[in-house]
């Protein structure tokens, strides 16, 4: 049950796109497509904006999008926007009905 | 619309015991597995705890296996979380979250449990 590494911090400016990376193990990320993204502004509760490596729920703009290679998932924020400025963490499936979340990166638009 | 209401947190002692619950409202609540993932403060988040529809089947984060306890009430609505044998690292935001394949797809606000003497 190790957290799932993921960059401290990535930026970028208005327009750009940003990728950040969720690595885990064959037991978690690569074993299942059970892959989901979250956001999280300060102070309030996580948003999901991706579901099973690459879907994103109604409402969510189409700017974001996900991805999986090997035990690696991938969160790619294109067209990068002042109000995407927050922490986005990864969470994966990880067998026996358990989770595990990603350590969480923080995202700032320069 | 969803609605996730957690209550019951506070300040309590190394040692010590506290239950924290969930009021979910806006969906049909029998019909859905549910967790409690929490965030100590600064931190990142952390899964605790998942309960599947019927309450027979409990997961947890092997740092509170033995301490704490996830149930619901399907009738009422409600899910649970009693937290026994509390320490200074069990201090965070918890939060009741829906499961539904795989994903997290809503959220409650929050609760915050603080340990400290």
């Amino acid at each position: 049950q190790s957290a799932l590494t993921q960059p401290a911090s990535v930026s970028g400016s208005p327009g750009q796109s940003i990728t950040i990376s969720c690595t885990g193990t064959s037991s978690d990320v690569g074993g299942y497509n059970y892959v989901s993204w979250y956001q999280q502004h300060p102070g309030k509760a996580p948003k999901l904006m991706i579901y099973d490596v690459g879907n994103r729920p109604s409402g969510v703009p189409d700017r974001f999008s996900g991805s999986k290679s090997a035990n690696t998932a991938s969160l790619t924020i294109s067209g990068l926007q002042a109000e995407d400025e927050a922490d986005y963490y990864c969470s994966s499936y990880a067998s026996s009905s358990t989770y595990v979340f990603g350590t969480g990166t923080r995202v700032t638009v320069l | 619309e969803v609605q996730l209401v957690e209550s019951g947190g506070g300040l309590v002692q190394p040692g010590g015991s506290l239950r924290l619950s969930c009021a979910a409202s806006g969906f049909t609540f029998s019909i859905y597995w549910m967790s409690w993932v929490r965030q100590a403060p600064g931190k990142g988040l952390e899964w605790v705890a998942n309960i599947k529809q019927d309450g027979s089947e409990q997961y947890y984060v092997d740092s509170v296996k033995g301490r704490f306890n996830i149930s619901r009430h399907n009738a009422k609505n409600s899910l649970y979380l009693q937290m026994n044998s509390l320490r200074a690292e069990d201090t965070a935001v918890y939060y009741c979250a829906r499961v539904h394949g795989g994903k997290f797809d809503s959220w409650g606000q929050g609760i915050l449990v603080t340990v400290s003497s």
